[in-house]
């Protein structure tokens, strides 16, 4: 069973660009979540989705939105990058709505972002 | 808003000595509870977790966790270090949000190093 696929791995952009980050979930998986990974903050919830809606949102700028899609792929999008965007971004999946569900979460490897 | 607390953000045994990681939580209703490893360049991987039942919960690789619900603990051992699990590990807490969403709050993450 293929794992949660992020895709790029790498990028690189400059101050005031936009990026999308795209994240493939486990195969039958319908919730997809993204963290913010920085050496200064740590891991940060930014949001859930589940259904294509969503369901939960961390305390981060407007500048930072997502999507989900009807095949449960999700994007996010940072747009007027600033250079403390730089982090490595973590998308996971999981299975909620079953009676073992407990929040457990599958990670991808992540997409690192570096903002010049 | 639930916490966990990791103490020590690096800790380093000699190859075959005990691992401790600690980590304490805090939260207002039974918890679960996991622990993740992440190596570099790598997203993170999960190692056990609490849910309900036994406090004594043995994971992948030799890893093993004690809920201890009085203390408010949930510290990671390995009776003997190995090489290879020189790594991050952080401890999170799920905090179910409403609506079947689950949200982790991950601690600081520890970093340990494995002295040959």
């Amino acid at each position: 069973k293929a794992g949660v696929t992020q895709t790029p791995r790498y990028l690189i952009k400059t101050r005031g660009q936009q990026v999308t980050l795209s994240c493939s979930p486990i195969s039958g998986h319908r919730s997809v979540s993204w963290y913010q990974q920085t050496p200064g903050q740590g891991l940060q919830f930014l949001f859930e989705y589940f259904s294509e809606t969503q369901r939960n949102k961390g305390n981060f700028p407007g500048r930072f939105s997502g999507r989900q899609f009807s095949n449960s792929r999700s994007e996010m999008n940072v747009s007027t990058l600033e250079l403390g965007d730089s982090a490595l971004y973590l998308c996971a999946s999981s299975s909620p709505g079953t009676s073992t569900n407990t929040g457990e979460l599958f990670f991808g490897e992540g997409s690192r972002l570096t903002v010049l | 808003a639930q916490s966990v607390t990791q103490l020590g953000s690096h800790v380093s045994v000699s190859e075959g000595a005990l691992v401790l990681l600690r980590c304490n939580y805090s939260s207002s209703v039974p918890p679960y509870l996991f622990w993740y490893v992440q190596y570099p360049n790598q997203g993170l991987q999960l190692l056990l977790k609490y849910t309900t039942g036994a406090t004594l919960v043995k994971g992948i690789n030799g890893f093993e966790a004690e809920f201890k619900k009085s203390e408010t603990s949930f510290h990671l051992t390995k009776p003997s270090a190995h090489m290879s699990d020189a790594a991050e590990y952080f401890c999170a807490v799920s905090d179910p949000s409403g609506a079947g969403s689950y949200q982790l709050t991950f601690g600081k993450g520890t970093k340990l190093s494995v002295i040959p």
